[in-house]
């Protein structure tokens, strides 16, 4: 059964600074990832996703995503981390259903 | 707004009772999806389905059931509730059957407190 693992509960980072939240996989066969980001008391909101094709991925609010295959992972990216970038972001695989991760909560400082 | 539209949105109920849950997916899509949210247990997803036939079947007890009907809406039924299904249950709607890549669009939710 696929699955994917977030092995980070937390990440700190400064506003202005790069960051980047972790996400391993673990699929049979070609994988579909996605990555979502939850604000307070509001749905899950899709970012980006990964089909096929080039490894690196763009999405919303200037959100970036590298597909490795070598290392089955599929990290999320930002070049500049703004405070409103707060929240909480799960990333998901899809194989028929779809499976998140247990979420890493973003906390951007000013 | 997603334009999946979730019934209510907060409910308190007590033990022991049933609660049904209602949901309206986004204008066009087929497939429905039912995932609960814990503060303890992440996102669990508990059934999906299309068209109206379930589709795939997650971490779904048997206290629990969900259908959807002819007019695509989606209804999940808690019965027997115990102080751990207090959650946030979400509704999430696609236009294809699972397979694909197709995203998910969520609805805002139903925060079901059991005291």
């Amino acid at each position: 059964a696929q699955s994917v693992a977030q092995p980070e509960d937390q990440v700190n980072v400064a506003e202005g600074n790069p960051l980047t939240v972790k996400c391993t996989y673990s699929v049979s066969g070609n994988p579909y990832l996605f990555w979502y980001v939850q604000y307070p008391n509001r749905g899950l909101q899709f970012l980006l996703k990964y089909i096929t094709g080039d490894n690196l991925v763009k999405g919303s609010y200037g959100f970036e995503a590298e597909f490795n295959k070598s290392q089955t992972s599929f990290h999320l990216k930002k070049p500049s981390a703004l405070v409103s970038d707060s929240a909480l972001y799960f990333c998901a695989v899809r194989d028929g259903d779809m499976r998140f991760g247990a979420g890493t909560r973003l906390t951007v400082k000013p | 707004d997603s334009g999946v539209t979730q019934t209510p949105k907060h409910l308190i109920t007590a033990t022991g009772q049933r609660v049904t849950l209602r949901c309206s997916p986004r204008s066009g899509d087929l497939s429905v999806y039912w995932y609960q949210q814990s503060l303890d247990q992440g996102l669990q997803f508990l059934i999906q389905y299309y068209n109206g036939e379930e589709r795939a079947k997650g971490n779904i007890l048997e206290r629990f059931s969900a259908q959807q009907f002819p007019d695509l809406h989606s209804e999940l039924n808690l019965s027997s509730l115990e102080l751990g299904d207090s959650a946030l249950y979400f509704c999430a709607s696609s236009t294809s059957q699972g397979t694909g890549a197709n995203v998910l669009t969520f609805g805002a939710g139903s925060r079901l407190t059991v005291l």
